[in-house]
């Protein structure tokens, strides 16, 4: 059955550390989202992304993060300078539908400590 | 702003009871509401997705139900086992793309 992949597993990292965390989202699908999961809190949208370019994102996506789909089958989330704050769950997902109309797969995330 | 809210925030119950796990949300337009399951440092299983125009979905051993004039859904389980033990989520699609989760509520089946 195809599913979402993500890299790492784990990352730690110092403060002020740039962090790239990788997904492969489903072959054929074409709505790519991140969103985290701070222990113990809520899964939190953070931004989707279709036709290369940004569609939505939250006010937690601030200029410290950024997306891009490098090539056809990428797709990235770059953390510049990250702080504490910033250790938790991230979780790729991609659908095949749009407007929120289709199943939403999720990967398996990337937890990432920083230090 | 939407919020999405579950109750009980935990629940244990003896293997093969039938259990009942409610969530309700604030604003009634969405696209869809979609349950999932999480085990302990995993990822987010979808179980059952009802469109907006939808009243119910069943999958097994499992039934979603949908009132949206309401804001409420109910996911049923029955004849629960030992291996339903996660923490389940609904969440509802809210405008263009993004879904909107409660804070799940985690289950225990008690062999």
């Amino acid at each position: 059955e195809p599913e979402v992949t993500q890299t790492p597993s784990h990352q730690v990292t110092q403060m002020g550390q740039e962090v790239i965390l990788r997904c492969v989202p489903i072959s054929n699908h074409l709505y790519f989202y991140w969103y985290r999961q701070i222990l113990g809190q809520k899964v939190e949208f953070l931004v989707s992304f279709y036709n290369n370019e940004i569609s939505e994102k939250s006010e937690i996506f601030d200029d410290q993060f950024s997306v891009e789909r490098p090539d056809g089958s990428n797709f990235t989330l770059k953390i510049r300078s990250t702080k504490l704050e910033d250790s938790a769950m991230y979780f790729c997902a991609s659908t095949s539908l749009p407007r929120g109309t289709g199943e939403l797969f999720f990967g398996e995330g990337s937890r990432l400590t920083v230090l | 702003k939407q919020e999405v809210t579950q109750i009980p925030a935990a629940l244990s119950v003896p293997e093969g009871e039938n259990l009942v796990l409610n969530c309700s949300f604030t604003d009634s337009a969405i696209y869809n509401l979609q349950w999932f399951r999480q085990d302990p440092g995993k990822g987010l299983t979808s179980l059952l997705l009802i469109q907006s125009s939808q009243r119910e979905q069943t999958s097994g051993r499992l039934n979603a139900s949908l009132d949206k004039s309401s804001g409420r859904s109910t996911l049923y389980i029955a004849a629960s086992q030992p291996g339903d033990s996660a923490t389940y989520l609904c969440a509802v699609t809210q405008g263009a793309q993004k879904l909107v989760f409660g804070q799940g509520t985690r289950l225990t089946i008690n062999p």
